[in-house]
């Protein structure tokens, strides 16, 4: 079955990048009929979409208007994986970060087992 | 962007009895519209898309229904695994939007 695999640090300084990865197992990451998404939850934010990245023949991204400035997600086809990159982090970013799947519709059927990071000096 | 609107913010039920979760969009989203489980220290489970689709493997016991801007989530007969906390999501508009959830506690 498709499962996804989130890895990177639970503690990053203001001013830096976060930075996660997402390894995908039972699907690919460049599947022409799933997007891979990244959302976070925060106790202020509730659940919030970042973004995603799809494949359609070439590559696309989609980001929410709020991180849009600073969010990168780039797929990485030679190890079947996806990333977010989010800059100048302040403490307002500190969350649960998931990478999920969505097939067709928008709905997100396959989680990752969420990683907790902290924005702290 | 929408937004999106759960009530009751905490339900007290007792197993076995009905529970009845609700969601408001604030403006239309047609049937595009999805609820999810959440377990403490877990993600989210798609549990109910379309508005009122289960997902693969989900009980019959879960239902949704709803169009427009008003939806509930039914459980029929609550069990023990059931309390948790429950999300609606609309895809109608980009972009995809999440309520603030509802927690689905023992009484």
């Amino acid at each position: 079955q498709v499962q996804l695999q989130q890895s990177g640090p639970g503690l990053v300084k203001p001013s830096q990048t976060l930075s996660l990865t997402c390894a995908i197992s039972g699907d690919s990451v460049s599947s022409n009929s799933a997007a891979w998404n990244w959302i976070r939850q925060s106790p202020s934010r509730g659940l919030e979409w970042l973004g995603r990245t799809y494949y359609r023949s070439k590559w696309y991204n989609d980001y929410a208007l709020s991180v849009k400035s600073r969010i990168t997600i780039n797929p990485d086809t030679s190890k079947n994986q996806f990333s977010l990159q989010l800059n100048s982090v302040t403490p307002d970013d500190t969350a649960v970060y998931y990478c999920a799947r969505n097939m067709g519709l928008f709905t997100f059927d396959i989680w990752g087992q969420g990683t907790m990071v902290t924005v702290s000096s | 962007e929408i937004v999106m609107t759960q009530s009751p913010a905490t339900l007290s039920v007792s197993p076995g009895e009905r529970a009845t979760l609700s969601c408001r969009a604030s403006q239309s989203v047609n049937t595009n519209l999805a609820w999810y489980q959440q377990k403490p220290g877990q993600a989210p489970r798609l549990l109910i898309y379309g508005a009122s689709t289960r997902a693969t493997g989900i009980p019959a016991r879960f239902s949704g229904s709803g169009s427009g801007t008003e939806f509930t989530l039914t459980i029929s007969s609550l069990q023990s695994e059931d309390f948790a906390v429950y999300y609606c999501q609309q895809y109608n508009n980009w972009p995809p939007a999440f309520g603030q959830g509802t927690k689905l506690e023992i009484k």
